[in-house]
């Protein structure tokens, strides 16, 4: 079955502490790992797609890697806009298009 | 780029009445949209895909006649609640993908539906 799980399910930093979320997964066979931010009340905002085993991928202050069963969002510098849940999802080669999600890592950024 | 709209935002109705959530892919073509419920605290469970002029594909434990979903065209799908109870009171979201196996989904802000 395939399955993602992240960690830790909450994460408190300060601001300008750098750390890094965890997505852990099994799947079949990956077609891609999608990383989304959710504010609460909205839905997810996509970050990025991870399609490959040593990939990485930048935006502003956060980056994704990905290796054969896990990914990292590493958080540099974190400021309190970066607040947020973090979700994870992977698309398996079978079953068209579909993702399957971790429950998330929430991450409050305080001044 | 890639936003999806999704109406309304927030629906407060008695038991019994039926509800209809829209999302519309509004610059880009959808080929494929999806519609998820969201517990608080939980993650997305997918409820249906869609395709644009076919019927939806349901998973397993989702009522077809209870969440009945129209994808007409190619910017537009429909989530009706159908008879709705208050078990069925959640946070709906949809999404919306472009051509080509490996799009990322680009979500709606979502429905919270309270039903009393």
């Amino acid at each position: 079955e395939d399955q993602v799980t992240q960690s830790p399910e909450a994460l408190r930093l300060q601001e300008g502490e750098s750390s890094s979320l965890n997505c852990s997964y099994t799947v079949s066979g990956l077609r891609g790992l999608f990383w989304y931010r959710q504010d609460p009340g909205k839905g997810p905002e996509f970050l990025f797609t991870l399609y490959s085993a040593g990939e990485e991928k930048e935006k502003e202050r956060l980056k994704a890697t990905l290796t054969k069963k896990e990914s990292f969002l590493h958080i540099t510098a974190p400021k309190p806009e970066d607040s947020a849940t973090y979700l994870c999802a992977v698309q398996p080669n079978t079953g068209f298009q579909k993702l399957v999600f971790g429950t998330g890592t929430r991450l409050l950024v305080s001044p | 780029g890639a936003v999806v709209s999704q109406h309304p935002s927030r629906v407060i109705c008695k038991s019994g009445t039926s509800v209809k959530i829209e999302c519309r892919s509004l610059d880009f073509q959808a080929t494929t949209m999806f519609w998820y419920r969201q517990f608080p605290k939980q993650s997305l469970m997918l409820m249906a895909t869609s395709n644009e002029g076919s019927k939806a594909t349901y998973e397993q434990g989702v009522e077809k006649d209870k969440f009945l979903i129209n994808h007409a065209s190619l910017t537009l799908s429909t989530l009706t609640v159908t008879s709705a109870h208050p078990e069925d009171s959640s946070f709906y979201i949809c999404s919306a993908s472009g051509r080509g196996v490996i799009q990322p989904q680009h979500f709606g802000d979502g429905t919270r539906l309270s039903i009393l």
